[in-house]
C-alpha cells in the first residue's frame, strides 16, 4: 500500500524556518519525481517545488531563493526546507508524486505551516 | 503563469450530469495534453480524478471523463451522486517547462 505521511508544520513567526518531511512507503522516492504543492487556508492548490530523479530541483516563483527540496534516499524521505517564511507562505502542505509532467497520483494529508507573530 | 479559470461553483441534481470547465491559454491546455483534474472533499487531500486530458486511474469510477477543445479542457460527472459533492481543480503543464498551472477550483453541489 503507498503512504504519504507529512509532518514538520506548525506555527512560526515571520522570517524563521521550518523543515518539512514527507516519509513514504510503497514506492521509492528517489526513482520518482517528487514534488510540493501547497493550499492557502480556503484557496486553491499551488505547485512549490519538485525534484527529478537525476536531483535536479526547480521552485515555484514565489518560494525560490527560499525554499530547497531534497530526499534522503535512505529513509525514503523527501523535505522541504522553508527558510525567511512570510505570512503568504501559510498553507497546507502537501508531499505528491508527479508520475508524469506535473501529475500528481498519490498525496499525503498534508501538514499545515502558519506564519505570523 | 496566471491560474486556469474554472467557474466558482456548479450544481446538479442527483442522476444528473454536470460539466466543469477550464480555461487556459494555447501555451499550457491547448498546447498539450498534460491536463488533470483533482476532485477534494473538505480536510482532505486532493484525488487524480483525470489525467492527459481524458485518461481515468485505476479505481475512479467511469462517470467522471475528461476532454478538451481548443484551450478549454472539460470535466463531465455523469449520474451525479452525493458523494461527488466536492470542490474540483483543474492542471496544466505548459510542455518543455517545469512548472503546473492549476485552476481557481470550482465548488460542485449535489441538490
Amino acid at each position: 500500500e503507498v503512504q504519504l505521511v507529512e509532518s514538520g508544520g506548525g506555527l512560526v513567526q515571520p522570517g524563521g524556518s521550518l523543515r518539512l518531511s514527507c516519509v513514504v512507503s510503497g514506492f521509492t522516492v528517489a526513482s520518482n519525481y517528487m514534488s510540493w504543492v501547497r493550499q492557502a487556508p480556503g484557496k486553491g492548490l499551488e505547485w512549490v517545488s519538485v525534484i527529478y530523479i537525476d536531483g535536479n530541483t526547480y521552485y515555484a516563483d514565489s518560494v525560490k531563493g527560499r525554499f530547497t527540496i531534497s530526499r534522503d534516499n535512505s529513509k525514503n524521505t523527501l523535505y522541504l526546507q522553508m527558510n525567511n517564511l512570510r505570512a503568504e507562505d501559510t498553507a497546507v502542505y502537501y508531499c505528491a508524486r508527479d508520475f508524469s509532467h506535473r501529475q500528481f497520483d498519490y498525496w499525503g494529508q498534508g501538514t499545515l505551516v502558519t506564519v505570523s507573530s | 503563469q496566471s491560474a486556469l479559470t474554472q467557474p466558482a461553483s456548479v450544481s446538479g441534481s442527483p442522476g444528473q450530469s454536470i460539466t466543469i470547465s477550464c480555461t487556459g491559454t494555447s501555451s499550457d491546455v491547448g498546447g498539450y495534453n498534460y491536463v488533470s483534474w483533482y476532485q477534494q472533499h473538505p480536510g482532505k487531500a486532493p484525488k487524480l480524478m483525470i489525467f492527459g486530458v481524458s485518461n481515468r486511474p485505476s479505481g475512479v469510477s467511469n462517470r467522471f471523463s475528461g476532454s478538451k477543445s481548443g484551450n478549454t479542457a472539460s470535466l463531465t460527472i455523469s449520474g451525479l451522486q452525493a458523494e461527488d459533492e466536492a470542490d474540483y481543480y483543474c492542471s496544466s503543464y505548459p510542455g518543455s517547462s517545469t512548472y503546473v498551472i492549476f485552476g481557481g477550483g470550482t465548488k460542485l453541489t449535489v441538490l
